[in-house]
């Protein structure tokens, strides 16, 4: 069985970054892709992206290139995400998920339970 | 706009059956394999159907998944007031590089 605990919520202001944790537990780390899924206040969700850490390349999606970064740190099986220029339309949950594989061509088996990010003045 | 395109809501009577659609293209569901995910209310979502049509242990087989082409269908039989809950179909898309993501399908049992 496989844990994901992330940070807790955030409150920020606009034009700040925020950096949110999700340590894994459980299983092998190294071997499996992880990627950040965010959802706005009654909205869909969207895959900003992911890594596979035993690769150490994030693959970024387009919409959050230059403002995105993911990394891991295998010592502490803890995955980051940070997101920079944030705006009232970051504010969101944003969750960690665990991939079957090691490429997201697989399927998200584990979810974290998300951390609150809202950005307000 | 989503790349997947989903119906915003579908609804039944208890004991019934709703089908979800899930429409992509040649670069996504053509090509790939489609998850199924439902989100309760205030929860994370949760995996329902991989790799088109396989249930993870734990979810009964109330629930199905189909795949033709370029578009995917989860199917909800038996329908129970706790199968209410936003439904999400999901794949990756190698013309975007990215996991694609419907808009949601809200179920409602009348």
């Amino acid at each position: 069985q496989v844990h994901l605990v992330q940070s807790g919520a955030e409150v920020k202001r606009p034009g700040s970054s925020v950096k949110v944790s999700c340590k894994a537990s459980g299983d092998n780390f190294r071997r499996f892709a992880l990627s950040w899924v965010r959802q706005a206040p009654g909205q869909g969700l969207e895959w900003m992206g992911g890594i596979v850490p035993v690769f150490a390349t994030p693959t970024y999606a387009q919409k959050f290139q230059g403002r995105v970064t993911i990394n891991t740190d295998e010592s502490t099986t803890t995955a980051y995400m940070e997101l920079s220029s944030l705006t009232s339309e970051d504010t969101a949950m944003y969750y960690c998920v665990r991939y079957s594989g090691y490429d997201y061509d697989t399927f998200p088996d584990y979810w974290g339970p998300g951390t609150l990010v809202t950005v307000s003045p | 706009q989503s790349v997947l395109t989903q119906p915003p809501s579908v609804s039944a009577a208890p004991g019934q059956k709703v089908t979800i659609s899930c429409s992509g293209g040649s670069s996504n569901i053509g090509k790939h394999y489609v998850s199924w995910y439902q989100q309760l209310p205030g929860t994370a979502p949760k995996l329902l159907i991989h790799d088109d049509a396989q249930r993870p242990s734990g979810i009964p087989d109330r629930f199905s998944g189909s795949k033709s082409g370029t578009s995917a269908t989860l199917g909800i039989t038996g329908l129970q007031t706790g199968d209410e809950a936003d439904y999400y179909c999901a794949t990756w898309d190698s013309s975007l590089s990215a996991v694609v993501f419907g808009g949601g399908t809200k179920v409602a049992v009348l």
